[in-house]
């Protein structure tokens, strides 16, 4: 079945940049979603990229897909404080009509 | 985007009595919805998905009689977990979709159920 992996933990200091990464192994996925989830609260929708993009830009945020490695990446520019939170990497396979798969979640930490 | 709720935000109950659920959309009609599970520090675990009007679709090892799941409307959802028991205890997450919306997915606040 469908598999997504993403590195545990990552800790920055406040104003850096971070990146989150994230590999997939299904080769028909369509979308790719990056999600935020803070203690206790449900999932937040940053941003999600439709599978012929190599890049979307939103703001602080910049995700990065390479198709061909099957690599989805995020990006924080100038962190902050409360970005603090646990990120999921999702990745569907049709145009919609199924459920996500998710990856662990990468544990972010920003020190001030 | 969407507009998500469930109600109650946390529920704590005795072993052996039924929760509700309930998850409203609130700006879309929801022709399907997925219901999630998460325990502490793990992702999210797909329980099972319905569509409206009809029966539900459970994944492996999540016992349908023991979570009830009702999708009686395209804005209402249900999650009874029936019997509960301690290790039932967790973290349960809607998710409404039409696929009418170009890839977007959103996902109610949760409602954590502790039972003792």
């Amino acid at each position: 079945g469908e598999d997504v992996e993403q590195s545990l933990f990552l800790s920055v200091r406040e104003g850096d940049s971070s990146v989150i990464n994230c590999t997939y192994t299904d080769s028909s996925s369509t979308y790719l979603y990056w999600y935020k989830q803070e203690p206790g609260a449900g999932l937040q929708l940053l941003t999600y990229i439709f599978s012929n993009m190599d890049m979307k830009q939103d703001q602080r945020l910049t995700v990065l897909l390479n198709k061909k490695d099957k690599h989805l990446s995020l990006r924080i520019a100038d962190t902050q404080t409360g970005d603090s939170a646990i990120y999921f990497c999702a990745e569907r396979s049709d145009s919609g009509y199924s459920t996500l798969t998710f990856g662990k979640g990468t544990m972010l930490l920003v020190s001030p | 985007g969407a507009v998500v709720s469930q109600h109650p935000s946390r529920v704590i109950c005795k072993s052996g009595t039924s929760v509700k659920i309930e998850c409203r959309s609130l700006d879309f009609q929801a022709t399907t919805m997925f219901w999630y599970r998460q325990f502490p520090k793990q992702s999210l675990m797909l329980m099972a998905t319905s569509n409206e009007g009809s029966k539900a679709t459970y994944e492996q090892g999540v016992e349908k009689d023991k979570f009830l799941i009702n999708h009686a409307s395209l804005t209402l959802s249900t999650l009874t977990v029936t019997s509960a028991h301690p290790e039932d205890s967790s973290f349960y997450i809607c998710s409404p979709n039409n696929a009418k919306g170009a890839g977007e997915q959103f996902f109610g606040p949760g409602t954590r159920l502790t039972v003792l």
